[in-house]
């Protein structure tokens, strides 16, 4: 079982629409979890950051956490075209180290 | 602030010759991490340190490869006798223990 899954995509959402982003993770002990965007050719960038169960919301991102489920999502409201890009959840593993899933691509279709 | 820096940004080479690329972390930062990115690829890990210490060195490809840290900063990361598999974009990152990762603009290596 990989440590961090991710559908790799693309996902393909309406202009203006809701984009729901999903990643589950295998290590129960796991207490952070991060959402990274990554543009073609750029370096990866965090989103959102969340540590407790519930929802946590940032403009139009909420960032979701279940821990009993072991899953994490990410919703993008009012999906703009500028939202396209690669997005990756990364969860701390063992040793504090940060393991980051395949990504997912998005693609805003204007 | 300073954020992540690595050299060079593009690093062009020959077939079995040997490259060095260089990460200077965020000041303070006691985590540092390396690693690939082929095109149209996802971020292969290749190596972790936590200080000076490598606790995950799991990903390190092949014996060609080889990381260094050194006063709890600067990294330099080794490829002897470059193939051309090993053509992709290096990234750095660094973070305070196992909070946000801030990553560095990579090192685009091409080898011919």
């Amino acid at each position: 079982q990989k440590e961090v899954e991710q559908n790799s995509g693309p996902l393909s959402v309406p202009e203006g629409a809701i984009a729901s982003l999903n990643c589950t993770y295998s290590d129960r002990v796991s207490q952070s979890f991060f959402w990274y965007r990554q543009y073609s050719g750029k370096s990866p960038e965090l989103i959102m950051s969340i540590y407790s169960n519930g929802d946590k919301e940032d403009g139009r991102f909420t960032a979701q956490l279940n821990k009993a489920s072991q899953y994490v999502s990410l919703l993008i409201r009012d999906s703009q075209p500028s939202d396209s890009a690669t997005y990756l959840c990364a969860v701390n593993g063992r040793d504090d180290k940060i393991i980051f899933g395949k990504g997912t691509r998005l693609h805003i279709l204007p | 602030g300073a954020g992540v820096s690595q050299s060079p940004s593009n690093k062009v080479t020959e077939k079995g010759k040997d490259v060095e690329l260089r990460c200077d972390p965020i000041s303070g930062h006691t985590a540092l991490y390396w690693y690939r990115q082929s095109l149209g690829q996802g971020l292969e890990f290749l190596i972790y340190f936590q200080g000076n210490s490598a606790p995950d060195k799991s990903g390190l490809p092949s014996d060609r490869f080889s990381a260094e840290r050194t006063g709890g900063s600067v990294s330099t990361l080794t490829i002897q006798r470059t193939q051309q598999e090993d053509s992709a974009v290096y990234l750095c990152a660094s973070s305070l223990l196992a909070n946000t990762q801030y990553f560095g603009p990579g090192t685009r290596l091409t080898v011919l």
